[in-house]
């Protein structure tokens, strides 16, 4: 098991919502990515937070936003939720500086109906 | 468009059989080239990785084999086990932004005693 927390582990929302999903890093790590999952899908990479500042946004819309925390941890935020957005929403965390291998947490699932 | 194909889909392999799975990239930027392996419910974790400069990483029963002109790169997997049946992804990243990673489709193994 790696040191990746992520809350809640599963959540049902309707069209039109805002969600806020939420992660703790692995003690000691600085960085966390974020990734969306589709069913039978590789993850694709949503946006990355290194040091409470952005530092890199795959291909999805303005409606997808974050923070990160003084401690580390981190939120994903949606707006105006589509029921394409139903999926695996996994962090990720990693000491950047020393380039260290990420850490997976298990993951969010959200379905929005 | 996805930057990293995979094949097969899924694959059945025999108990102490090799499980063959090969992916291409197409962005000559990407130089970290990670495996990941995900079971049901678990968020992934990376198995073993390698940088072009190398054409053969072996780690235990796990070998990846990179041909750097042909932009294809393989994992086979030597006596293959039950406890091995998973979703693999492979994956690609710069070194600079090792962390922010494009994940191939993914590949479904079951191993049958």
């Amino acid at each position: 098991e790696t040191g990746v927390t992520q809350s809640p582990t599963h959540l049902i929302k309707t069209r039109g919502q805002q969600v806020t999903l939420r992660c703790s890093s692995q003690s000691g790590h600085n960085t966390v990515s974020w990734y969306q999952q589709a069913l039978g899908q590789g993850p694709q990479f949503i946006f990355q937070y290194y040091r409470e500042e952005e530092n890199g946004r795959g291909n999805f819309p303005p409606r997808f936003s974050g923070l990160q925390f003084p401690n580390y941890s981190s939120e994903l935020n949606v707006n105006a939720l589509e029921l394409d957005d139903s999926a695996l929403y996994l962090c990720a965390s990693s000491f950047r500086d020393r380039g260290e291998t990420q850490y997976f947490g298990p993951g969010t699932r959200l379905l929005v109906l | 468009q996805q930057q990293v194909k995979q094949s097969p889909q899924s694959l059945i392999v025999q108990k102490g059989g090799i499980s063959i799975i090969n992916c291409a990239y197409e962005n000559t930027a990407f130089d970290y080239f990670p495996w990941y392996q995900q079971f049901p419910g678990k968020g992934p974790a990376l198995l073993i990785a390698i940088r072009p400069d190398v054409s053969e990483k072996k780690e235990g029963r796990f070998t990846i084999s990179f041909n750097k002109s042909a932009k294809q790169f393989s994992l086979h997997i030597m006596d293959s086990q039950p406890g091995d049946s998973a979703t693999y992804f492979c994956a690609a990243s710069s070194e600079t932004s090792y962390d922010k990673v494009i994940f191939g489709p993914g590949t479904s193994l079951s191993v049958i005693p």
